[in-house]
C-alpha cells in the first residue's frame, strides 16, 4: 500500500530566508507524487507534480521538489520564502486504481517577518 | 478554477440526524470523491465514483453512503450523524485515473458539525 511521511508538523522560518519540507514515501511500485497547498480556510491547490519524468520538479509561486528514489523522499523547497507562503502543505502519492490520492497529514508552514 | 461548488458550507446537526452534502461540478469530469479533514490526518478518502453509479469505498466508508445519478453530482450521506463524523469536508473530481499525470480539482470544502 502506499503512504506518506511528512516529517515535520510545524516549519517556521523568516521571510526571504530557504524553505524545506521533507517528505517520504512508500510505494510498492513507481510512484506518482504531488504536493498541495492549502491557506486558511481555503481549499486545496496543487503545487507541482512527479510522475516518473524528470527528478527536479518545478511548480508554482517558486516551489520545487526533488524525487530521491534512493531515500524515497520528495521534499519541497523555496530559495525564498515570502508572507503569502504561509499555509498547510500536503505530501500526495497516487494510491492505485481510480486515482486515489493518500494523503500527508500535512506540514504547518510560518513565515515570520 | 474548476466549476466544483459543494453545499452547504456550513452546516450544524444534532447526533442521530440524516445530513446530505452536496458536490456539483460543471466540468463533465468522470470521476468524483469525497474527503474529510482532519487535524493530523491530513485528508482521507470516504468514497469515490468512477461514473454514473458506479461508486466504490475509500478508507473511511463507515457511516457514510454515497450516489451519483448525474454526471455532475455526487451526494455523500450521513445516515445517522455522530460526533466523530464532525469535519471539514472536500469533494475533488478529476478527468482520468489510467493517466499518470492527472490532477485532482478540490472544491471550497465544508464544515460540518455533530452536536
Amino acid at each position: 500500500a502506499q503512504s506518506v511521511t511528512q516529517l515535520d508538523s510545524h516549519v517556521s522560518v523568516s521571510e526571504g530566508t530557504p524553505v524545506l519540507l521533507r517528505c517520504n514515501y512508500s510505494s510498492s511500485y513507481s510512484p506518482s507524487l504531488f504536493w498541495y497547498v492549502q491557506h486558511p480556510n481555503k481549499g486545496l491547490q496543487l503545487l507541482l507534480k512527479y510522475t516518473s519524468a524528470a527528478t527536479l520538479v518545478k511548480g508554482i509561486n517558486g516551489f520545487e521538489a526533488e524525487f530521491k528514489k534512493s531515500e524515497t523522499s520528495f521534499h519541497l523547497t523555496k530559495p525564498s520564502a515570502h508572507m503569502s507562503d504561509a499555509a498547510e502543505y500536503f505530501c500526495v502519492v497516487r494510491g492505485g486504481y481510480g486515482n486515489k490520492l493518500v494523503f500527508g497529514a500535512g506540514t504547518i508552514l510560518r513565515v515570520k517577518s | 478554477d474548476a466549476g466544483i461548488t459543494q453545499s452547504p458550507r456550513h452546516k450544524v446537526t444534532e447526533t442521530g440526524t440524516p445530513v446530505t452534502l452536496r458536490c456539483h461540478q460543471t466540468e463533465n469530469h468522470r470521476y468524483m470523491y469525497w474527503y474529510r479533514q482532519d487535524p493530523g490526518h491530513g485528508l482521507r478518502l470516504i468514497h469515490y465514483s468512477y461514473g454514473v453509479k458506479d461508486t466504490d469505498k475509500g478508507e473511511v466508508s463507515d457511516g457514510y453512503s454515497v450516489s451519483r445519478s448525474k454526471t455532475e453530482d455526487f451526494l455523500l450521506t450521513l445516515e445517522s450523524a455522530t460526533s466523530s463524523q464532525t469535519s471539514v469536508y472536500f469533494c475533488a473530481i478529476s478527468e482520468r485515473a489510467g493517466s499518470l499525470s492527472d490532477e485532482q480539482f478540490f472544491g471550497p470544502g465544508t464544515r460540518l458539525t455533530v452536536l
